[in-house]
């Protein structure tokens, strides 16, 4: 089954408003969750690395004003996405490792967040 | 920074043999890992190469080199079920906790 749930699935919100998604690992405590961003037909490209506790790590070019991110506790990584534009539209999805994960363990992905700004 | 190079697409017909092949540049390398996605959907996991050579599950292989920095995954007696996104990955950063993405690739099978 699955153990990182994300929620919503789908949202539609107008132009200017903000849209928290959260991502929430179901049956262990993961300190690290991954956001990445993917664009139709494109690869995953990560947007921040979570860490409970503290502040999150940005990649290049992502903006963090834009984008924040909240990991207050050990189950339960949020991502807010601000005054959102039409730019903004794209399939958010999250990731978790367990704090036991090796190189060859898989990284448990979220069903994704399909955003749409109108 | 890292680079992971795949063919955009790939179309093959049920019953055949494919081969994805992924070239990569990194610094520093914890081993190449493989994930399908399914329009809409999350990625899977679907295996993982940290030394040189072949790694065989079911109808899927995967394979690395790390001194040509090369690596493909053969998918072999094709299903429809298998048309979807492939992925190339590796872990990098600081502790080389973030996995990082290949360009992708799309295949395409038909009947």
């Amino acid at each position: 089954g699955a153990v990182v749930s994300q929620h919503p699935s789908r949202v539609i919100c107008k132009s200017g408003t903000s849209v928290k998604i959260e991502c929430r690992s179901l049956d262990f405590q993961a300190t690290t969750m991954f956001w990445y961003r993917q664009f139709p037909k494109k690869s995953l490209m990560l947007m921040a690395t979570s860490n409970e506790g503290s502040k999150a790590t940005y990649e290049q070019g992502v903006e963090k004003d834009k984008f924040l991110i909240n990991h207050a506790s050990l189950t339960l990584s949020t991502l807010t996405v601000t005054s959102a534009h039409p730019e903004d539209s794209s399939f958010y999805i999250c990731s978790a490792k367990r704090p036991a994960d090796r190189y060859n363990s898989p990284l448990h992905f979220g069903n994704g967040t399909r955003l749409t700004v109108t | 920074g890292q680079s992971l190079e795949q063919p955009s697409e790939v179309t093959a017909v049920e019953g055949a043999i494919v081969q994805i092949n992924c070239t990569y540049q990194t610094s520093g390398f914890y081993g190449l890992s493989w994930y399908q996605q399914h329009d809409g959907g999350a990625p899977t996991f679907l295996s993982y190469n940290g030394l040189d050579g072949l790694e065989e599950t079911g109808r899927f292989s995967s394979f690395l080199s790390r001194s040509d920095s090369y690596g493909y995954l053969l998918l072999q007696e094709l299903q429809m079920k298998d048309s979807a996104s492939y992925f190339c990955a590796v872990f990098w950063g600081t502790g080389f906790q973030k996995l990082v993405f290949g360009t992708g690739t799309r295949l395409l099978v038909s009947p």
